[in-house]
C-alpha cells in the first residue's frame, strides 16, 4: 500500500521569497515520485518527477525537489516565488509495477503575498 | 494543453441517478485512468484501463464502472449516485515515456 502526507495544508510566502512545500511518502513497492499543479478550475499540471538516478530534479516554472530515501521525502523548493505560483500543489507516487496509477497527497495551498 | 479532453464540464444530477462521464485523448494510449477529488482533498485513484479490460483499482465500490474503446475514449459510470460523489472527476493519459500521466480539465459533478 502507498500512503503520501503533505505535511503542511497552506503556505503563505511573500513574493520573491524562497518556499519549501514538503512531502513524505511511505510504499511497500519501488514507487516514482511526482509533484503537481492545480490553478484554480482546472485539471494537473506535471510540475517534475524523480524516476532514478540523480536525487536533485529540476521542473517547469524554476521549481526543483530533492528526493532523499533514508527519509522517504520528496521536498518542493522555489528560489523566488511570483504571484503566478499562487495555486494547489499535489505530491504523488506511482508504483513502479503497476505503471501509472497515482496515489495523491491531499494538496498544499500555496499563497504568494504581493 | 495536455491532449486529455473530458465531457462535460459542469453536470448536475439527483441522488440515485446515473451519470456518464467522457474521456479523449490525443495520444492514442492504451492505457486511461479516472481519478475522484472531493473538495479540499488530493485525487484519488478510480480505476485504470489497459486495452479496454480493467487493470487495476482503487477503493471505490462496484457502481462506479467504466469503458475503454478501441478508439482509446473512455467512460466513467457512476449508479445509484450519492451526496458524496460530488467531486471534480479527472481522467488521464500516460505521457511518452509512460510514466508521468497527463490529466483532462475535469468534470466537475454536483449530487443534489
Amino acid at each position: 500500500a502507498q500512503s503520501v502526507t503533505q505535511l503542511d495544508s497552506q503556505v503563505p510566502v511573500f513574493e520573491e521569497a524562497p518556499v519549501e512545500l514538503r512531502c513524505n511518502y511511505s510504499s511497500s513497492v519501488s514507487v516514482y515520485l511526482f509533484w503537481y499543479v492545480q490553478y484554480p478550475n482546472q485539471g494537473l499540471q506535471l510540475l517534475l518527477k524523480y524516476l532514478s538516478g540523480s536525487t536533485l530534479v529540476k521542473g517547469i516554472n524554476g521549481f526543483e525537489a530533492e528526493f532523499n530515501k533514508s527519509q522517504t521525502s520528496f521536498h518542493l523548493r522555489k528560489p523566488s516565488v511570483h504571484i503566478s505560483d499562487t495555486a494547489e500543489y499535489f505530491c504523488a507516487v506511482s508504483p513502479w509495477i503497476t505503471g501509472n496509477q497515482f496515489y495523491f497527497g491531499t494538496g498544499t495551498s500555496l499563497t504568494v503575498i504581493p | 494543453e495536455t491532449g486529455v479532453t473530458q465531457s462535460p464540464t459542469h453536470l448536475i444530477k439527483t441522488r440515485g441517478q446515473q451519470v456518464t462521464l467522457r474521456c479523449s485523448s490525443q495520444s492514442g494510449h492504451n492505457t486511461v485512468s479516472w481519478y475522484q477529488q472531493a473538495l479540499g482533498q488530493g485525487p484519488q485513484f478510480i480505476f485504470q484501463y489497459y486495452r479496454e479490460e480493467e487493470n487495476g483499482r482503487g477503493n471505490f465500490p462496484p457502481r462506479f464502472s467504466g469503458l475503454q474503446f478501441p478508439n482509446y475514449s473512455s467512460e466513467l459510470n457512476v449508479n445509484a449516485l450519492e451526496l458524496d460523489d460530488s467531486a471534480l472527476y479527472l481522467c488521464a493519459s500516460p505521457g511518452d515515456a509512460n510514466t508521468e500521466a497527463f490529466f483532462g480539465q475535469g468534470t466537475r459533478l454536483t449530487v443534489v
